[in-house]
């Protein structure tokens, strides 16, 4: 079991550029979400999936778009980055308790 | 929507002393309360968690207890050791046996424990 795996474990974008960042769990887990990490700001919940086809919005959405076509994987893409968009990106998938954390992925945003 | 209070952010105590950390929350419909534990460079993971019809869990050196009429929920850390430094996040959901919620974090403590 690899748990749940992100990438690009580090990234550097210039302002306006576009990508995507990875999430993948081999746990069958339903719920899977995505959270930015930012100094005092604790986890803030961006997009979040109940399962293969529904995705919700989370506290801060705003910039980023999700999907879900599969249980296994939960992609996040920025449309156009900010330098606000600054932060450490964790995925994470569970069963309705305990949620297990990737790795995190460090963005920079020039 | 759900908003989720931790006090205090920063906590320091010295070796074998106890640490407590409180949070309260806003949704009244929130049932399942997890606290994680984020070390230094690593990801957060759960390291205790209560439900609404408990109020009170204990897991060797820490507890959680849980007031759902003053939505508060408190984690204590007894006879703290140096390992226990690290960043500490309460969170809360309304989870179901068919369905599941979005969780909710707090802003976090970073708990220092001085040798």
């Amino acid at each position: 079991n690899a748990g749940v795996t992100q990438t690009p474990k580090f990234q550097v974008l210039k302002t306006g550029q576009s990508m995507t960042l990875q999430c993948a769990q081999d746990m069958n887990h339903e719920y899977m979400s995505w959270y930015r990490q930012d100094p005092g700001m604790g986890l803030r919940l961006i997009h979040y999936s109940v399962g293969a086809g529904i995705t919700d919005q989370g506290e801060v959405p705003n910039g980023y778009n999700v999907s879900r076509s599969t249980t296994e994987d939960f992609p996040l893409r920025l449309l156009s980055a900010a330098p606000s968009q600054t932060s450490v990106y964790f995925c994470a998938s569970g069963r309705g308790d305990e949620q297990f954390f990737g790795p995190g992925t460090r963005l920079t945003v020039l | 929507g759900e908003n989720v209070e931790q006090h205090p952010s920063t906590l320091s105590v010295q070796e074998g002393d106890s640490a407590v950390i409180k949070c309260t929350y806003s949704d009244s419909a929130s049932n399942y309360f997890p606290w994680y534990k984020q070390e230094l460079g690593k990801r957060p993971q759960l390291i205790i968690d209560i439900r609404s019809n408990v109020g009170e869990k204990k897991d060797q050196r820490i507890a959680v207890t849980l007031n759902k009429t003053a939505k508060h929920f408190s984690l204590h850390i007894t006879e703290t050791q140096p390992e226990d430094s690290a960043v500490y996040f309460c969170a809360a959901s309304t989870t179901k046996k068919t369905s599941y919620d979005k969780v909710i974090f707090g802003p976090g403590t970073s708990l220092s424990v001085i040798p």
